[in-house]
């Protein structure tokens, strides 16, 4: 079967200071992976999505970027953080693209707070 | 362009009560994909159903059951016999093909159910 993981649980960090929020799949080859985040108002929004190794599209501009350096591994970055980066942060994965109306599943997430 | 409302935001009720959650969306695309998720305060979204666009038939599993009407947009969700257990965000998504648009969900804004003893 299939495990999401996601590192750290919770994180508090200073403004201006930079980010790395991991998320790594167990049990599945060539996921499709996707960030989202999650703010005080409840509705959740996609940041990134990966389709492939090296392979990451954008959703919404802003300072946060996102990598992808193994099939499984997906990494969410920022150099320079802002007090509006706050929130709970889902990574999620679903069948890769030969499967790609596949349902997407959620990891336990990452709370960020920036002060 | 998409999207998906839920606007309930928040619905209490006692246990054993019915609740219906109700979803409705907008799409221009013939196939498509609904889904619910359950958020509990742990913050985790589970994945509770999807239905594909081109199966309008209802699904029930346990106390959990979807009615899904192309008609009128919408795909909503009833808890019989509710628990306090079953406290929790509830989220309606829409997904287009990954071709289409990426894959993403778009996302309701969730309605809170809480369930008093």
């Amino acid at each position: 079967s299939q495990t999401i993981h996601q590192w750290p649980a919770t994180l508090v960090q200073p403004v201006g200071s930079p980010l790395s929020l991991e998320c790594t799949v167990e049990g599945t080859s060539n996921p499709n992976l996707y960030w989202y985040r999650q703010a005080a108002g409840r509705g959740l929004q996609l940041l990134f999505y990966s389709v492939g190794i090296g392979q990451i599209s954008s959703e919404v501009p802003q300072n946060l970027s996102a990598s992808r350096p193994q099939d499984r591994q997906f990494i969410l970055s920022s150099k320079k953080l802002l007090l509006s980066d706050s929130g709970f942060y889902l990574c999620a994965w679903s069948f890769g693209p030969s499967q790609s109306t596949d349902t997407q599943y959620f990891g336990p997430g990452t709370r960020l707070t920036v002060l | 362009a998409q999207k998906v409302t839920q606007a309930q935001t928040e619905i209490s009720v006692v246990e054993k009560e019915d609740v219906t959650l109700d979803c409705v969306y907008e799409t221009r695309d013939t196939t498509y994909y609904l889904f619910w998720y359950k958020q509990p305060p742990s913050g985790e979204l589970v994945f509770l159903i999807r239905r594909n666009s081109f199966d309008e038939q209802n699904e029930i599993s346990g106390r959990y059951s979807w009615n899904f009407q192309k008609s009128t947009s919408s795909f909503n969700f009833t808890i019989t016999a509710s628990q306090v257990v079953d406290s929790a965000v509830y989220f309606c998504a829409l997904k287009s093909p990954l071709y289409n648009q990426g894959g993403k969900l778009i996302f309701g804004q969730g309605t809170e159910l809480s369930v008093k003893p």
